[in-house]
C-alpha cells in the first residue's frame, strides 16, 4: 500500500494567493483528517470526514479555509486568500471504523504539506 | 473534555540509557491512548496503543508503554536508547469510541546524545 499521499510536499506562495493542497486517503478507509502544525500550537485538528461527509469542522480557523472530500481517494484543503500566519504543515490522515461501528481506529498521516506563505 | 500532557517539551538522554517520555491523560471515560513517533520532515506513524487489554503494551522499535489509571498515566520507555530514536513522540487519548477525534498532546522531542 502506497499509504497516504499528501502533494504538494512543498509550496510557498505570496498572501493573498489562494493554495490548494491534495490528499489520498489509504484505499477502504472512511475516515480523513486534516491537522495543522505549528511549534507554537502544536497539532490541531481541523476537520474530519467520514464517507465522504464532513462530521466536524469545529477546528477550521476562518472562512478563509475550506475543504471538500469530493470522492472516496481525494480530498482537498484550500485557503483563500492566503496570510502569513497561515505557514504550517498540514497534514492529512486516514483510518478505518472500528469494527464495533463507533469511532474510528488507529490514523495513518501522510507525510505533510510544507506551506510558507510570504 | 480529554486532554493529554506531556512533561517536558525535550528531553535528552544518552546513547544506550533509558528512555522515558511521561503522558498523563484526563478522560471522564476509559480512553484509548497512543503514542505516536515522528521523524524529521515526515508524518506521525503509531509506536503503540492502548485499547484495554493488556496494561503493558508493546510497540515497534522496542518501545513499550503502561497504562496506570490510578496516576492516569502512560508513559513511554525504553531501555537503552539509540541515535535513530531521536525524534517527537506524540501521546494521545481518544474516548473509546464515543468520539471519532484523537487529541494530541503537544509532543516531546528526544534528543539521544553520543
Amino acid at each position: 500500500d502506497a499509504g497516504v499521499i499528501q502533494s504538494p510536499r512543498h509550496e510557498v506562495t505570496e498572501m493573498g494567493q489562494e493554495v490548494t493542497l491534495r490528499c489520498k486517503p489509504i484505499s477502504g478507509h472512511d475516515y480523513l483528517f486534516w491537522y495543522r502544525q505549528t511549534m507554537m500550537r502544536g497539532l490541531e485538528l481541523l476537520i474530519y470526514f467520514n464517507n465522504n461527509v464532513p462530521i466536524d469542522d469545529s477546528g477550521m480557523p476562518e472562512d478563509r479555509f475550506s475543504a471538500k472530500m469530493p470522492n472516496a481517494s481525494f480530498s482537498t484543503l484550500k485557503i483563500q486568500p492566503s496570510e502569513p500566519r497561515d505557514s504550517a504543515v498540514y497534514f492529512c490522515a486516514s483510518s478505518f471504523s472500528k469494527t464495533s461501528g463507533i469511532g474510528t481506529d488507529t490514523q495513518y498521516f501522510g507525510p505533510g504539506t510544507r506551506l510558507t506563505v510570504l | 473534555a480529554q486532554s493529554v500532557t506531556q512533561l517536558g517539551s525535550h528531553v535528552s538522554v544518552s546513547e544506550g540509557a533509558l528512555v522515558l517520555l511521561r503522558c498523563n491523560y484526563s478522560s471522564s471515560v476509559p480512553p484509548y491512548l497512543f503514542w505516536y513517533v515522528q521523524y524529521p520532515n515526515q508524518g506521525l506513524q503509531l509506536l503503540l496503543k492502548y485499547t484495554s487489554a493488556a496494561t503493558l503494551v508493546k510497540g515497534i522499535n522496542g518501545f513499550e508503554a503502561e497504562f496506570k489509571k490510578s496516576e492516569t498515566s502512560f508513559h513511554l520507555t525504553k531501555p537503552s536508547a539509540h541515535m535513530s530514536d531521536a525524534a517527537e513522540y506524540f501521546c494521545a487519548v481518544s474516548d473509546r469510541g464515543r468520539d471519532d477525534k484523537i487529541i494530541f498532546g503537544k509532543g516531546t522531542r528526544l534528543h539521544i546524545l553520543p
